[in-house]
């Protein structure tokens, strides 16, 4: 069983600080991970994508991998009421001709109070 | 990015029927599309995954004979939910991708409310 594990949260930060999420994976065949964004009501938004060992920044966005202990992350800086929404981690397995195949986690709700 | 339609955005139908959902790939062509369900406050699930012009191939659990997909083209992939009952009532998001490691792009949503 693929799994795609994510800190139950809810997360609650005050608005300017840094939010950090978590999410750990089962599947040692995977290659890239995403994080979105949904709003209540929503489709997923794409916020970042990372297929490397280390970190990748996006303006307030940063994601961290790493692979060996099957671990994701993202930090959001300088946190606005805006960023409030679930976020959901995924991982895809790439071959085959399952490509652009999610397995999403539970998702984190994130609060940005003013 | 891409951008993948979904229609229609919103449905209400009677319990018994059947509901038949678009997802269109606008700007690309979509090798492969993937249907997911999302109840309240859960995650997205997946449904099946629909490559053109093979047949889809279905997760665990769920019934390729309610959940009728079809991708007859690269840009177009539906989704029939046949029989309708109440307890599939949800968010249903398609995905399309271009294949070779690409990533998939989100279509809106539909949410399905079956009375």
């Amino acid at each position: 069983q693929k799994e795609v594990e994510q800190n139950s949260g809810p997360l609650s930060v005050p608005e300017g600080a840094i939010a950090s999420l978590n999410c750990t994976y089962s599947d040692r065949g995977s290659q890239s991970f995403f994080w979105y964004r949904q709003y209540s009501g929503k489709s997923p938004e794409l916020i970042m994508s990372i297929y490397s060992n280390g970190d990748k920044e996006d303006g307030r966005f940063t994601a961290q991998l790493n692979k060996a202990s099957q671990y994701v992350s993202l930090l959001i800086r300088d946190s606005q009421p805006s960023d409030s929404a679930t976020y959901l981690c995924a991982g895809e397995t790439a071959g085959g001709t399952s490509y652009g195949k999610l397995t999403f986690g539970q998702g984190t709700i994130l609060t940005v109070h003013p | 990015g891409a951008v993948v339609s979904q229609h229609p955005s919103r449905v209400i139908c009677k319990s018994g029927t059947s509901v038949k959902i678009e997802c269109r790939s606008l700007d690309f062509q979509a090798t492969t599309m993937f249907w997911y369900r999302q109840f309240p406050k859960q995650s997205l699930m997946l449904m099946a995954t629909s490559n053109e012009g093979s047949k889809a191939t279905y997760e665990q659990g769920v019934e390729k004979d309610k959940f009728l997909i079809n991708h007859a083209s690269l840009t177009l992939s539906t989704l029939t939910v046949t029989s309708a009952h109440p307890e599939d009532s949800s968010f249903y998001i398609c995905s399309a991708s271009q294949g070779g490691g690409t990533e998939a792009f989100f279509g809106q949503g539909t949410r399905l409310t079956v009375v």
